[in-house]
């Protein structure tokens, strides 16, 4: 089945400090991606739709100066947190959806808990 | 605007026992598809089941089998003969029959599955 790689696994960094997360369709295309946070024990919020060769689309609340996303081919979106702050530490999840006549199917990445000192 | 709700934060279950988890969503749209992810301590999400809303024959998986309720808009997903690997998180999940394919997901259901 399809395969959605998120790189990094895990990533510590110091406040005020850009982390880069990357979500990557490895054996299709994807010209929509989307990217969530998820808060402990508690559900998937989505925080865009990245789309490939134009401006992401961001959901209500959430700053797109402090979550920069470039949806730079048809594999491959990326997530910037820009001078991360403690309350940026989340687990945070891409996925691309498969579509094509009835299907609307999407895969997930493995996610990326970062964690912000 | 589309809603899902999952009225059980948790629930436990012996093991070989069957599990019903709730969920109810709003729309007002008629064509729509309707989704179960399971979450595992690895925090993977792997989806379990998948209804076309058009479709008015209940979707299974093996032991995983849903009742849609369209009118009541109800969905609601049976695990029978559980087993120690169905520990998880559960979600519900509702998606447009568009090419937006944006998930709402509901706030979710842990299940513990007791040996």
């Amino acid at each position: 089945g399809a395969v959605v790689s998120q790189h990094p696994s895990r990533v510590i960094c110091k406040s005020g400090t850009s982390v880069k997360i990357e979500c990557r369709s490895l054996d299709f295309q994807a010209t929509t991606m989307f990217w969530y946070r998820q808060f402990p024990k508690q559900s998937l919020m989505l925080m865009a739709t990245s789309n490939e060769g134009s401006k992401a689309t961001y959901e209500q609340g959430v700053e797109k100066d402090k979550f920069l996303i470039n949806h730079a081919s048809l594999t491959l979106s990326t997530l910037t947190v820009t001078s991360a702050h403690p309350e940026d530490s989340s687990f945070y999840i891409c996925s691309a959806p498969v579509t094509g006549g009835t299907k609307n199917i999407q895969y997930f990445g493995a996610g990326t808990r970062l964690s912000v000192l | 605007a589309q809603t899902v709700t999952q009225s059980q934060p948790e629930m436990s279950v012996q093991e070989a026992e069957t599990v019903t988890l709730s969920c109810t969503y709003d729309t007002s749209e008629s064509n729509y598809y309707l989704f179960w992810y399971k979450q595992p301590p690895s925090r993977q999400m792997i989806l379990v089941i998948r209804q076309e809303a058009y479709k008015q024959q209940n979707a299974t998986e093996n032991r995983f089998s849903v009742n849609f309720q369209k009118a009541a808009k109800s969905f609601s997903l049976k695990i029978s003969d559980s087993q120690l690997g169905d520990t998880a998180m559960y979600f519900c999940a509702f998606a447009l029959y568009l090419r937006d394919d944006k998930i709402i997901f509901g706030k979710g259901t842990r299940l513990h599955i007791l040996p």
